[in-house]
């Protein structure tokens, strides 16, 4: 069974610094995806970034990177020049290979941001 | 660019009632989930559909039923409802075979009184 944890319930970073959320996962496939999601106060789902498992190259998009180990199994979110709109509670979720498959998600990281 | 569109957003509904919630995908995406968020707690995967055929369940009570139709939208059909089943529930749709990113509709919020 596919495992999502997530270890820090709460993280906080000031405004314009960076911060780091972890996640580490189990599971026996050996093609699968990862995400992290990003749910506000509003409660919508947004997707953040994406990481395939057969890609070496960490994904980026814009401030978000994440730092990809496989081998430990290790997905974490890198956060720069932190900003008060991205406060909110922080999901990591996994996918197997293959359509129409769930996404398993972790119990989240709560981020605040101080001005 | 076009959403996952639900509805309703809000539904307030007494113990033991029938409630319906609806989902339309994004155009052209053939694949659709259903999630349960209770509060503070992480979504849970209800059940799918691919190209109008279920394709995955998870744990879905069997007083819930779910469908896809012609046209992609879905229809969660939940009776006998209890309290317990007050919980935020997302629809997400994806575009299948070409990637596994699922875009996530606003959700619909049931209230079971």
């Amino acid at each position: 069974a596919q495992t999502v944890t997530q270890s820090q319930p709460e993280m906080s970073v000031q405004e314009a610094e960076t911060v780091t959320l972890s996640c580490t996962y189990d599971t026996s496939e050996s093609d699968y995806y990862l995400f992290w999601y990003k749910q506000p106060p509003s409660r919508q789902m947004i997707l953040v970034i994406r990481q395939e498992a057969y890609k070496q190259q960490n994904a980026t998009e814009n401030r978000f990177s994440v730092n990809f180990q496989k081998a430990a199994k290790s997905f974490s979110l890198k956060i720069s020049d932190s900003q008060l709109g991205d406060a909110a509670m922080y999901f990591c979720a996994q996918h197997p290979q293959g359509g129409s498959e769930k996404l398993v998600f972790g119990k989240g990281t709560k981020l605040t941001v101080n001005p | 660019a076009a959403g996952v569109i639900q509805s309703p957003r809000h539904l307030i509904k007494e113990k033991r009632e029938t409630a319906t919630l609806k989902c339309y995908p994004i155009p052209r995406h053939d694949t659709v989930y259903w999630y349960q968020q209770g509060p503070g707690q992480d979504p849970q995967f209800l059940i799918s559909f691919y190209e109008k055929m279920q394709s995955d369940k998870g744990s879905i009570p069997d007083r819930f039923s779910a469908q896809q139709f012609s046209d992609y939208h879905s229809e969660l059909n939940m009776s006998s409802l209890e309290l317990g089943d007050s919980a935020l529930y997302f629809c997400a749709s994806s575009p299948g075979q070409q990637t596994y990113e699922q875009y996530f509709g606003p959700g619909t919020r049931l209230t079971v009184t």
